[in-house]
């Protein structure tokens, strides 16, 4: 119940195209969904974030979709560029229940090719 | 604004050495603090928590140990290496909700 299971675990888009990753949890208790970005060897960055009390959150070419009855979100990446080329995370958080521990989900390598 | 250091960069040892990773955080006052391990490239484990000096949560028994010493500081110790150690390390800190976690630029453990 603790999970967040993330797919595809590798993507290839083409320059300009549209990059979507799904993740997907049980636990009801989660009220914070955070997409994280990494560059080979360097640490994860926080890419954007989205409470449950939206169901979309965009910014720039990044847009988070949330459907809370489902317990799926996403991440899109609009007009995918070669800069995009990375690994994403995405998480979860029950705030008032855990307080900062954060499951993480498995990862996705996105290649975008130009 | 808020910094956090990690070092060394990377480092090699050999199976049976003892291991010192060091995490300081600048800018900031009583923060959570994390160890993550990531082993080939891909998912995050985090090995232990902090809320406070002094305060450490284990989240999967091993080899490895964690202390506080002082506010922003956190190390991840061993007393013997174990081939299975080798991975990046990364630390991160977060304060109040939500939480959210910021990472350090991570160690290379290599172990032979």
């Amino acid at each position: 119940q603790q999970q967040v299971k993330q797919s595809p675990q590798s993507l290839i888009v083409q320059k300009g195209g549209i990059s979507i990753i799904n993740c997907a949890y049980e636990n009801t208790a989660f009220d914070y969904f955070p997409w994280y970005q990494q560059f080979p060897g360097k640490g994860p960055a926080l890419l954007i974030a989205i409470r449950p009390d939206v169901s979309e959150k965009k910014e720039g070419r990044f847009t988070i979709s949330f459907n809370k009855s489902a317990k799926q979100f996403s991440l899109h990446i609009m007009d995918s560029q070669p800069g995009d080329s990375a690994t994403y995370f995405c998480a979860a958080d029950a705030l008032y229940n855990q307080g900062g521990k954060l499951i993480f989900g498995q990862g996705t390598e996105l290649s975008v090719k130009p | 604004s808020q910094t956090i250091h990690q070092w060394p960069a990377t480092l090699v040892q050999p199976v049976g050495s003892p291991l010192s990773l060091e995490c300081t955080v600048e800018g900031t006052s009583n923060p959570n603090l994390y160890w993550y391990r990531q082993a080939a490239g891909r998912g995050l484990q985090l090995l232990f928590y902090s809320v406070g000096i002094g305060q450490i949560s284990s989240e999967v028994p091993q080899n490895l140990s964690a202390s506080r010493p002082q506010d922003r500081q956190f190390i991840l110790s061993s007393k013997k290496l174990l081939l299975s150690d080798s991975g990046f390390y990364l630390c991160a800190w977060s304060v109040q909700p939500p939480y959210t976690q910021y990472f350090g630029p991570g160690t290379r453990l290599t172990v032979l």
